[in-house]
Formats: structure tokens, sequence, C-alpha cells
């Protein structure tokens, strides 16, 4: 089945490592997202790719970092730099272009707990 | 700028009885618009889109909403809520090119049985 996956689900870290949060599609999306939730504020947007090799940032892109090697995967890096970094974490992929454009497709998320 | 408001943090609803879920939204040209679903720890899921077309939208599980541009509103509608649909609501603003969406804070539905 096509879709995006997200790994791993839970993830416990001690403050001041670096953790790299896993996303992959095999819906031959372009584009990919990565967004954090947290309760009472809707999801706000970390950083975006339209194409490979590219990425833009979003709204809340300190301490974070993100590479578009592939297609198919868009991994996101938390780093020590990221102040609060403990919330839920989703990956998402989209079309671009035609009329399915700002139709997101998701995966299910990786929760981030900071020790 | 675009921004959306969801009227309602917490909405609970019994079982066989209307569902509303209302939204605002500001945009400086003619917005899509969409309504996500999301079920406790999971991603969201899309339930219906506005792109200019029929202003009444009709989605999945039995959901609709209708654009009004005279009240800049996209409230989200169900005749009947069943207990499967307690989960928290999005309502989603984007431009034409779709590249950057704007989350409102979302609605948690809560049904009774």
């Amino acid at each position: 089945d096509g879709g995006i996956t997200q790994s791993p689900k839970y993830l416990f870290r001690k403050e001041g490592q670096n953790v790299t949060l896993s996303c992959e599609q095999n819906l031959n999306h372009d584009a990919m997202y990565w967004y954090r939730q947290d309760p009472g504020q809707g999801l706000r947007l970390i950083y975006y790719s339209q194409i490979v090799n590219d990425f833009q940032k979003g709204d809340i892109a300190e301490g974070y970092s993100v590479s578009r090697e592939k297609k198919e995967s868009f991994p996101l890096t938390v780093t020590s730099a990221q102040k609060n970094p403990t919330a839920f974490y989703l990956c998402a992929s989209s079309s671009t272009g035609g009329p399915d454009t700002g139709e997101l497709f998701f995966g299910e998320g990786s929760r981030l707990t900071v020790l | 700028a675009q921004s959306v408001t969801q009227l309602d943090s917490h909405v609970s609803v019994s079982e066989g009885t209307p569902v509303l879920l209302r939204c605002n939204y500001s945009s400086s040209y003619s917005p899509s618009l969409f309504w996500y679903v999301q079920h406790p720890n999971k991603g969201l899921q899309l339930l219906l889109k506005y792109t200019s077309a029929a202003t009444l939208v009709k989605g999945i599980n039995g959901f609709e909403a209708e654009f009004k541009k005279s009240e800049t509103s996209f409230h989200l509608t169900k005749p009947s809520a069943h207990m499967s649909d307690a989960a928290e609501y999005f309502c989603v603003v984007s431009d034409r090119g779709g590249n950057k969406l704007v989350f409102g804070a979302g609605t948690i539905l809560r049904v009774k049985s």
C-alpha cells in the first residue's frame, strides 16, 4: 500500500543529544514537509522540500535540520540547539500543482520526549 | 497573510445529534480550504477540501462544509454524530499554490453515548 512511514514512533532523548526522525514515502510525491504539533497549537511547519536536494525553512526551523537526497526520504534531525524539543512530529507529502495541490498525506507521527 | 480561527477548542455532542465545528479564515486572495481529522496519536486525514468549485463540499464519513465568502467561514457539519467521530479536527487554509498551509488550533470533538 502507498503511504508515509515514520520511525521511530516513540523516542526518548537526553538533553544535549541530537536525534534523527525518519520519514519515507512511496507515493511518488515531489513535496515533503515536517510539522511539529503541541497541544492547543495546531501544526507548525518546520521545514519543507519541493524537490530533491532543495528545502526551505518553515515557521519554526531553529534547532532543526533536514536533508532531501532522495525523493522518497526526508529525515529530520532535532539538534541540541532546539530549546524545547518534546513534541509530536508529523511528516507529510503532497503532489505539486494540479487539482490536488495542498492536499497532504500524513504519516502516523513520532513522539519525542526529552528526559 | 493568511490565518484561520477555530472558534471552539472543545465541542461535545450526543450520539445521533448534529455536529457543527466552526472555522473562520482570513486570506488576501481566494483561498483553498480544508478540514482534516486526527485520531489520538495518529496522523491527520483529509476530510474534505474547497478549491473554488461548488461552495457546499461533501467529504468522507458524512461530513460536509459550506464556503461562505461574505462571512469568511468554512464550518464543518454532520447531521448525526457517531462514536467513531470523536477526534480532533483541524481547519486549514492555503494559497493557490498549496505550498504554505496554515492550520487552525484544532477542535476536539467528544461524542457521548
